[in-house]
C-alpha cells in the first residue's frame, strides 16, 4: 500500500546551520506531497506542498523539491532558527477525490542557540 | 475566518468511560477527516464524513469506535469502555470540496488520556 517513509530524528543543530530532513514515499499513481510542521502542544500546519513532478513547494525559508525518478521530498533549509524547533511530518496524499493524508512517523528537531 | 475547533483540548477519562471528541470545521467546510496520533508516531486516518454521511471509515476500530457529522453541530468522535491504549492525541481536519487536491486544515487537536 501507500506509504511515507521520512528520517528518524531527534535532528539536533546549531542555530544558522543547514537542515535536511529526508522523506521517500511508495504511491500507486501520482499524488501530492506536503511537509507539515508541529510544534510543541498544537495541531498541525501544513508548511509547504507539490502536486507534480519536478514541483518545488517553499515557504519560511524551507523548500522541498518533488523527486518522481527517486520517490523522494526532502525537506531543506539554509539556516535554521530557534524557533524552526517542532516535530515535521511528510505526508502524501493520492489524488483522488475524498482520500486521506497518509503520514510519515514525524521527525523531531532541536535547533539551540 | 476561525479555523478548525476542536474541544475539548484535553480530556482525562477513567477505563470503561466513554469519550466524546467535537470538532467544528472551518465556515463552509462539508468534509471532516479524523486522525489519530499516538505516541512517538505519525497521524493515521481513522474516518472521513460529509454532512450526514461516513464515506471512509476503513481507518476505524471496530469496536467501541464511532463518529458522526450531523446536518447541524460539530462532528463527534464517540470511544466507549476507553482502554488504557486509546491514549493519544485525536486531529480533526476539514476541506471545503471534495476536490482531488483540496487542502486539509487541522484543528488543534484533542489528547485524551486514559487512566
Amino acid at each position: 500500500g501507500d506509504s511515507v517513509t521520512q528520517m528518524e530524528g531527534p535532528v539536533t543543530l546549531s542555530e544558522e546551520a543547514f537542515l535536511t530532513i529526508n522523506c521517500t514515499y511508495t504511491a500507486t499513481g501520482y499524488p501530492s506531497l506536503f511537509w507539515y510542521v508541529q510544534y510543541p502542544g498544537e495541531g498541525l500546519q501544513l508548511l509547504l506542498k507539490a502536486t507534480k513532478a519536478d514541483d518545488k513547494g517553499s515557504n519560511k525559508g524551507f523548500e522541498a523539491t518533488y523527486r518522481k525518478e527517486t520517490t523522494s521530498f526532502h525537506l531543506e533549509k539554509g539556516s535554521v532558527q530557534v524557533s524552526d524547533s517542532a516535530v515535521y511530518f511528510c505526508a502524501l496524499k493520492v489524488n483522488q477525490a475524498g482520500t486521506a493524508l497518509i503520514f510519515g512517523k514525524g521527525t523531531t528537531l532541536s535547533v539551540s542557540s | 475566518n476561525a479555523g478548525v475547533m476542536q474541544n475539548p483540548r484535553h480530556l482525562v477519562r477513567r477505563r470503561g468511560q466513554e469519550a466524546r471528541l467535537r470538532c467544528s470545521p472551518m465556515k463552509g467546510h462539508s468534509h471532516v477527516y479524523w486522525y489519530r496520533q499516538l505516541p512517538e508516531e505519525g497521524l493515521k486516518f481513522m474516518v472521513y464524513l460529509q454532512k450526514e454521511n461516513i464515506i471512509d471509515e476503513s481507518g476505524m476500530p471496530k469496536e467501541r469506535f464511532s463518529a458522526e457529522f450531523p446536518k447541524e453541530g460539530p462532528s463527534i468522535l464517540r470511544i466507549q469502555q476507553v482502554v488504557r491504549g486509546d491514549s493519544a492525541a485525536y486531529f480533526c481536519a476539514s476541506s471545503p470540496a471534495e476536490g482531488a487536491r483540496s487542502e486539509q486544515f487541522f484543528g488543534p487537536g484533542t489528547r485524551l488520556t486514559v487512566l
